[in-house]
């Protein structure tokens, strides 16, 4: 069954530093998405992603982030400046359609601020 | 602010016994429902959705949804040790579908 990838599994950075988190959608999927999870707390939308554009961000999703689709397959998060604040589960997930289409979840990256 | 509310338990069932799991959301124009099952370290996983008023069922799992008291349900039947985990409801929340999620009630099957 195809599913999301999402690489690395780890990231430990120092503050200050940029990190990209990459991801793999599942192939025919036209909806794109990034959430994160700080420990012990809900899972937050950040983005979501649409004809190669933005098409919703929340109050999280700030000038320190982007994202990208530089080829057909890969869907990028770049966290220009990280903060200690940063430390969380990212998860990219997929959509074969919006508002009714089901999202499936990549295993997401852990990603440490020092 | 659009919420989603549900209990965050713990919810301890005997093995065998059925398991209902409650959530409730603020936006009486949400369309689209999600409930993801979510282990310990591990990303949500999607195991049911619902659209329409009244019963969905999958297997072992019913989803129920009123729209009128903006209410849905997950009941979970002939619980297993292995249901043991957080269960996420979720409500789309804008046009493009991203979700807002409840906290998560995190449910305990005792053998």
């Amino acid at each position: 069954e195809p599913e999301v990838t999402q690489t690395p599994s780890h990231q430990v950075t120092q503050m200050g530093q940029e990190v990209i988190l990459r991801c793999v959608p599942i192939s025919n999927h036209l909806y794109f998405y990034w959430y994160r999870q700080i420990l012990g707390q809900k899972v937050e939308f950040l983005v979501s992603f649409y004809n190669n554009e933005i098409s919703e961000k929340s109050e999280i999703f700030d000038d320190q982030f982007s994202v990208e689709r530089p080829d057909g397959s890969n869907f990028t998060l770049k966290i220009r400046s990280t903060k200690l604040e940063d430390s969380a589960m990212y998860f990219c997930a997929s959509s074969e359609a919006g508002t009714s289409g089901r999202k499936f979840f990549g295993p997401g990256t852990r990603l440490t601020v020092l | 602010q659009k919420e989603v509310e549900q209990n965050s338990g713990p919810l301890s069932v005997p093995e065998g016994a059925i398991a209902s799991l409650n959530c409730t959301y603020s936006d009486r124009g949400s369309q689209s429902f999600f409930w993801y099952r979510q282990y310990s370290g591990k990303s949500p996983e999607l195991i049911m959705f619902i659209y329409s008023n009244g019963d969905k069922e999958d297997g072992r799992f019913t989803a129920q949804l009123n729209k009128a008291s903006q209410y849905v349900s997950l009941l979970i039947r002939d619980s297993q040790p292995s249901d043991s985990a957080t269960y996420l409801c979720a409500v789309n929340g804008g046009s493009q579908g991203n979700l807002i999620f409840g906290k998560g009630t995190k449910l305990s099957v005792k053998p």
